[in-house]
């Protein structure tokens, strides 16, 4: 009954490769989002999603991609990982015009090595 | 863009105490402004939020104050316990945008010891 579920919760990875994370929510929101918490616990939008079309894109690199299936899923596969890519990734999602709460999901800790 | 700055970094209080979390905002049109909480290792979760028409809300032990001529909103927490100790990050939002681009501090540590 998790509202917002990501997987995977750890992803230990080299340089170079290519890793997906899935994001799921199951309270009917049309609107997702993925940010990135570095180290230092700096909390930055990256990208979002509302009923499937991109909304938001930040100065993100081309490596990292989005996908939204349905609404109730985000993906974010990222290409030829780097080391400045390792940081906690949070899925959220919010119901547009029903109060303004974004909800959070369990993270996904990225460490490329 | 929107731009919000966070003070203190950390904070340090006995049990019972009070805590004030100050931030800043850029934006003349951000109108919407939550506190989040974040426990270590866990989730950012909303604690208190306040809209651009309102300059005070107040939930049992947690207030947030608006001043939009200055564009600055402070938390407060009064009787603080152990269990308040956790990063708070303020954010800010224009939601007369049509979506929700929350543009966040850069978060408090605060410590509540017994």
């Amino acid at each position: 009954d998790t509202a917002v579920s990501q997987t995977p919760k750890y992803l230990v990875t080299q340089m170079g490769n290519d890793k997906s994370i899935k994001c799921e929510q199951n309270l009917g929101h049309d609107t997702m989002y993925w940010y990135k918490q570095d180290s230092k616990k700096f909390l930055k939008i990256m990208f979002s999603y509302n009923n499937k079309e991109l909304i938001i894109n930040e100065t993100v690199p081309n490596r990292f991609s989005p996908k939204s299936p349905d609404k109730a899923h985000l993906n974010l596969h990222i290409n030829s990982l780097e080391l400045g890519d390792s940081a906690v990734y949070f899925c959220a999602s919010s119901q547009r015009n029903a109060g303004n709460e974004q909800f959070f999901g369990p993270g996904t800790r990225l460490t490329v090595l | 863009g929107e731009n919000v700055e966070q003070h203190p970094s950390t904070l340090s209080v006995q049990e019972g105490d009070s805590a004030v979390i100050k931030c800043t905002y850029s934006d003349s049109a951000s109108n919407y402004f939550p506190w989040y909480k974040q426990e270590l290792g866990k989730r950012p979760q909303l604690i208190i939020d306040i809209r651009s028409n309102v300059g005070e809300k107040k939930d049992q032990r947690i207030a947030v104050t608006l001043n939009k001529t200055a564009k600055h909103f402070s938390l407060h927490i009064t009787e603080t316990q152990p269990e308040d100790s956790a990063v708070y990050f303020c954010a800010a939002s224009n939601m007369n945008t049509g979506f929700q681009k929350l543009v966040f501090g850069t978060g408090t540590r605060l410590l509540v010891s017994p």
